[in-house]
C-alpha cells in the first residue's frame, strides 16, 4: 500500500521560514495537500492540488510537490503556527495521510 | 456557511456496532462526495471511507483496515452522511470527522471538518 513519510517534528524561531517534507514513491506525480490541526482543533485545509492556498489561508502558507516528495513552508512563521501538520494524497481511489509533524514555534 | 456536525459516538463493547451521522448544511449535499476520517488518541489522520454523489454514480470506496465492517450511506433528502461500523475492536476507538471531499482533475482534498464524535471501544 501506499505510504506517505513525514519527520515527526520539526522546530522553527519566530518570524524564520519552516519546512515540513512529505515523502512518497513519485508523489510529484499526485497532487498533495496539506492540513493544519492545533490541539483540540479539527483538521483545516491549508494547502491543496500541490500550491493553492483556499481563501483565508496566509500568503506566507506555501508548498511545492516533485519528485518523491512535497514540501510545505510556511515564512515568517507565528506562534499561532504552531499546530500538527499533515499531508494527503490520493492513491487508486484510496486517500492517504502523512503521519504527521508537529510543528514547535519556539 | 459550511457546517458539519457529527453525532452518535459514544462508549460501545467491542464485537458491538456504531453508528455516526454527519449533518451538512450551506452547501448543496447531495452533490458532494463526502468522506469519514478517524483519528486514534494521540495519533494520526486516517481515511475510512468516502461515498461521491449520486451523479457519480453514489459508489463508496473504504479503507483495507475496514473495509467488510464498514458501511458509509447517505440520505440527501436529509442532507446526511452515515457510517455503519460493526464487529469493534479497541482499536476502532478515535474521533471520527466527516469531511466533504473535494474531487478535481483526478484528486481529492478535505473541506470543512466536522468537530468530530468521539467512539471508545472499550468492555
Amino acid at each position: 500500500s501506499y505510504e506517505l513519510t513525514q519527520p515527526p517534528s520539526v522546530s522553527v524561531s519566530p518570524r524564520q521560514t519552516a519546512s515540513i517534507t512529505c515523502s512518497g514513491d513519485k508523489l510529484g506525480n499526485k497532487y498533495a495537500s496539506w492540513y493544519q490541526q492545533k490541539p483540540g482543533q479539527s483538521p483545516v485545509l491549508v494547502i491543496y492540488q500541490d500550491t493553492k492556498r483556499p481563501s483565508g489561508i496566509p500568503e506566507r502558507f506555501s508548498a511545492s510537490n516533485s519528485g518523491n516528495t512535497a514540501t510545505l513552508t510556511i515564512s515568517g512563521t507565528q506562534a499561532m503556527d504552531e499546530a500538527d501538520y499533515y499531508c494527503q494524497a490520493w492513491d487508486s481511489s484510496t486517500v492517504v495521510f502523512g503521519g504527521g509533524t508537529k510543528l514547535t514555534v519556539l | 456557511e459550511v457546517h458539519l456536525v457529527e453525532s452518535g459516538g459514544g462508549l460501545i463493547k467491542p464485537g458491538g456496532s456504531l453508528r455516526l451521522s454527519c449533518a451538512a448544511s450551506g452547501f448543496t449535499f447531495s452533490n458532494a462526495w463526502m468522506s469519514w476520517v478517524r483519528q486514534a488518541p494521540g495519533k494520526g489522520l486516517e481515511w475510512v471511507g468516502r461515498i461521491n454523489s449520486k451523479l457519480d454514480g453514489g459508489t463508496t470506496d473504504y479503507a483495507a483496515p475496514v473495509k467488510g465492517r464498514v458501511t458509509i450511506s447517505r440520505d440527501d433528502s436529509k442532507n446526511t452522511l452515515y457510517l455503519q461500523m460493526n464487529s469493534l475492536k479497541t482499536e476502532d476507538t478515535a474521533v471520527y470527522y466527516c469531511t466533504r471531499e473535494v474531487y478535481s482533475y483526478g484528486a481529492g482534498w478535505f473541506d470543512p471538518w466536522g468537530q468530530g464524535t468521539l467512539a471508545i471501544v472499550s468492555s
